[in-house]
C-alpha cells in the first residue's frame, strides 16, 4: 500500500544551524500534513499543504509541497533548543476520508 | 475549547482485566480517531469514526472495542490485552473533509497503557 517515507530518522544539530526533513510518496498525495511531537508529548498539528508547489512559512519554519505532490519538506532556519522533538509528515492513504498515515518521523536534537 | 481530553493519563492493567479509555472534545469536530503509538515509532491508525459511525477499522484485534456514544465522546474498551499492547493510546479529532483549510488533527495527550 501507499506509504509516506521520511528521512532522516535522526538529526543532531548545534543551536543556530539549519535543519531539514524530507517526505516522499510513491503516489500523488491529495494533501500532506506536518506534526511536531515533543519528548513525552503528543503530536501537534503544524500545517497542511494542498496545492502543487505550495510553500508556506511559519516564522523560522518553511514547508514545501512538490510540484508532483509526491514529496514535501520542512526546513527550520537557525534552530533553537525549543525546536527539539520529532517531526512527522502525514498523508492520506487512498481516497477514504480519515485514513491519515504518518511517516516514521525525524527526531531532532539541538544542543546549545 | 480547543482541546481533546483523554482519561486516564496512565493505566496499568492485568491481562484478564476490562478497562476503558475515554476521549472528549467540544470543538464540533465530526471525525474522531484512535491511534496507537509505541516508543520511538509513529502513531498507527486503529479506528476512525465519522459522524458517530465507525468508518474504518484497521484490522484491529477484537480485544479492542471502540464506541462513540455521541459526537463529543469516544471510548476504547479493552479486554484480555497482551503485554505487547502496552503503548501510548492517542485520541484525535478533526473537521470533516480533506479540502477544508487547516484540516489538522487535534490530538489528546494520550493514555499510557501498561499491560502486566
Amino acid at each position: 500500500g501507499q506509504q509516506v517515507m521520511q528521512i532522516p530518522q535522526y538529526q543532531h544539530v548545534q543551536e543556530g544551524e539549519d535543519f531539514t526533513t524530507y517526505c516522499n510518496s510513491s503516489t500523488t498525495l491529495s494533501n500532506i500534513q506536518w506534526y511536531k511531537q515533543r519528548p513525552g508529548g503528543h503530536p501537534v498539528f503544524l500545517i497542511q499543504l494542498v496545492k502543487s508547489g505550495e510553500v508556506k512559512k511559519q516564522k523560522r519554519l518553511t514547508f514545501q509541497f512538490g510540484e508532483a505532490k509526491k514529496n514535501s519538506s520542512l526546513h527550520i532556519t537557525a534552530t533553537q533548543t525549543t525546536d527539539v522533538g520529532t517531526y512527522f509528515c502525514a498523508g492520506p492513504r487512498g481516497s477514504t476520508l480519515g485514513r491519515l498515515y504518518f511517516g516514521r518521523g525525524t527526531q531532532l536534537t539541538v544542543w546549545p | 475549547d480547543t482541546e481533546v481530553t483523554q482519561t486516564p493519563k496512565h493505566l496499568v492493567m492485568g491481562m484478564t482485566n476490562k478497562k476503558s479509555l475515554k476521549c472528549e472534545q467540544h470543538m464540533g469536530h465530526r471525525a474522531m480517531y484512535w491511534y496507537k503509538q509505541k516508543a520511538k515509532k509513529p502513531p498507527e491508525l486503529m479506528f476512525v469514526y465519522s459522524y458517530e459511525k465507525l468508518s474504518i477499522n484497521e484490522s484491529v484485534p477484537s480485544r479492542f472495542s471502540p464506541e462513540c456514544p455521541n459526537s463529543s465522546l469516544l471510548n476504547l474498551h479493552l479486554h484480555a490485552l497482551q503485554p505487547e499492547d502496552s503503548a501510548l493510546y492517542l485520541c484525535a479529532s478533526s473537521q470533516d473533509g480533506w479540502d477544508r483549510e487547516n484540516y489538522g488533527y487535534t490530538f489528546g495527550s494520550g493514555t499510557r497503557l501498561t499491560v502486566v
